[in-house]
């Protein structure tokens, strides 16, 4: 079976403190891609960033960075020093190989309180 | 360049009725999906097309169905709606062969049955 799962449903901070959102996969392909979307008030998902099955390296952009561990199946997502304007709906999503086909987590609600 | 333009926005209709939506891709994509976004099960996934052709179905009955234009254009259509068709609907559109690449998402059409 193919599944995403964002366990925590929903996160409330305080502006300036670290947030790390979980995001466990579930896939028997080799090939695969990982995406984290953020989806604001308006309803449009937007794109944060994508990582393949054969990347493990972990990238930090701003105050974003992304932990990927295959041993865990894990694709961890964390914002450093969390502003306002974080607030939103963050989706964690598996692209199985061969397919074009997203299969989300159930997302996480931040709440980043000033 | 444009982006991902979903036809109407919002939509009201009544149970038994049917509903036409509409997607604009980003000019040269011809990779296509739709997803259905409710509170109660999260983001899902409805069909994909690449060149005018259905390449993934997910689990949704008959009543839901969909096509792609030469232009990359698509439309779904949902018949006889029933209360629980209630949902945000989304399109993606995808460059080259629409897998494990980045997915621009629309702003969606917010559809009401009543």
């Amino acid at each position: 079976a193919q599944k995403v799962t964002q366990a925590q449903t929903e996160i409330s901070v305080v502006e300036k403190e670290d947030v790390t959102l979980d995001c466990v996969y579930e896939t028997r392909d080799t090939t695969y891609y990982l995406f984290w979307y953020k989806q604001p008030p308006s309803g449009e998902l937007v794109f944060l960033i994508r990582r393949n099955s054969f990347d493990e390296q972990n990238e930090i952009s701003g105050r974003y960075s992304w932990n990927f561990q295959k041993s865990t199946s894990s694709f961890n997502f964390t914002i450093t020093a969390s502003q306002v304007v974080d607030s939103a709906v963050y989706f964690c999503a598996l692209n199985p190989g061969n397919t074009g086909k997203l299969i989300f987590g159930q997302g996480t609600t931040l709440q980043v309180k000033p | 360049k444009a982006g991902v333009t979903q036809t109407p926005r919002y939509l009201i209709k009544t149970r038994g009725q049917q509903v036409t939506l509409s997607c604009s891709p980003i000019s040269g994509h011809r990779s296509v999906s739709w997803y259905q976004q409710t509170p109660g099960q999260g983001l899902q996934f409805l069909f994909e097309y690449f060149s005018e052709t259905q390449r993934n179905k997910g689990n949704f009955p008959g009543r839901f169905s969909g096509r792609q234009f030469s232009n990359s254009r698509s439309e779904m259509n949902v018949s006889t709606l029933e209360l629980g068709d209630s949902a945000l609907y989304l399109c993606a559109s995808r460059d080259g062969q629409g897998m494990g690449t980045e997915a621009f998402f629309g702003q969606g059409t917010r559809l009401t049955v009543v």
